[in-house]
């Protein structure tokens, strides 16, 4: 298997633009995670789904900050509007059950300007 | 709310050495444990997991060890190589929801050749 893909791996912006970054997990896993790590905050979940269905978003810093997984095999996080503070790495992960060992992609690098 | 420390926050040996890292969560009610691995501006590769019904598991040079009593766990590896060095990262899925890690900060390990 291909493992979890992410895209972009880097993304600079300028503060106030739209970001999204995309996700792909492994196909027949029914979990998919985003983390979010800095230096200083370590690596923090922001939202995760199951089978598709947003369970736990409270990790999610603000209202400029969405979600959404249309298919099985994609997912989508959204900042908008974008600000320097959101620099930071993020990760998707996925998993199945009965296990719940989670893979992470390689994430994607944002830099805010 | 669950807690996972690690410590120490770095460490270097030379090659060869047997070393164990430490982890330590505050809430014994967990599903399961996970250690990472993660090398500098890259993912997180998984390592090993312990279901909470187990006491131990073993990757090759890489004995996983859990205490949910104490609330601890720790990772053995044997024989250490400079290609063992990267961050090494503990998490835990808090009972009641097997889905969710909380990580901790991890330990920085540097092995000398």
């Amino acid at each position: 298997d291909a493992g979890v893909i992410q895209s972009p791996r880097h993304e600079v912006t300028e503060m106030g633009q739209e970001v999204t970054l995309r996700c792909k997990p492994i196909s027949g896993h029914d979990y998919l995670f985003w983390y979010r790590q800095t230096m200083m905050r370590g690596l923090e979940l922001l939202i995760y789904f199951n089978n598709n269905v947003p369970i736990d978003d409270s990790g999610m810093p603000e209202d400029r900050f969405s979600a959404k997984m249309p298919n099985a095999s994609f997912s989508t996080l959204k900042i908008q509007p974008s600000e320097p503070r959101d620099s930071a790495v993020y990760f998707c992960a996925s998993s199945r059950v009965p296990r719940y060992e989670q893979y992470f992609g390689p994430g994607t690098r944002l830099t805010v300007t | 709310k669950q807690e996972v420390t690690q410590i120490p926050a770095a460490l270097s040996v030379p090659e060869g050495e047997n070393l164990v890292l430490n982890c330590s969560f505050t809430d014994s009610a967990i599903y399961n444990l996970q250690w990472f691995r993660q090398d500098p501006g890259k993912g997180l590769t998984s390592l090993l997991l312990i279901q909470s019904s187990q006491r131990e598991q073993t990757s090759g040079r890489l004995n996983a060890s859990l205490d949910k009593s104490s609330g601890r766990s720790t990772l053995y590896i044997a024989a250490s190589q400079p290609g063992d060095s990267a961050t090494y990262l503990c998490a835990v899925s808090p009972g009641g929801g097997a889905q969710k890690l909380v990580f901790g900060q991890g330990t920085r390990l540097t092995i000398n050749p």
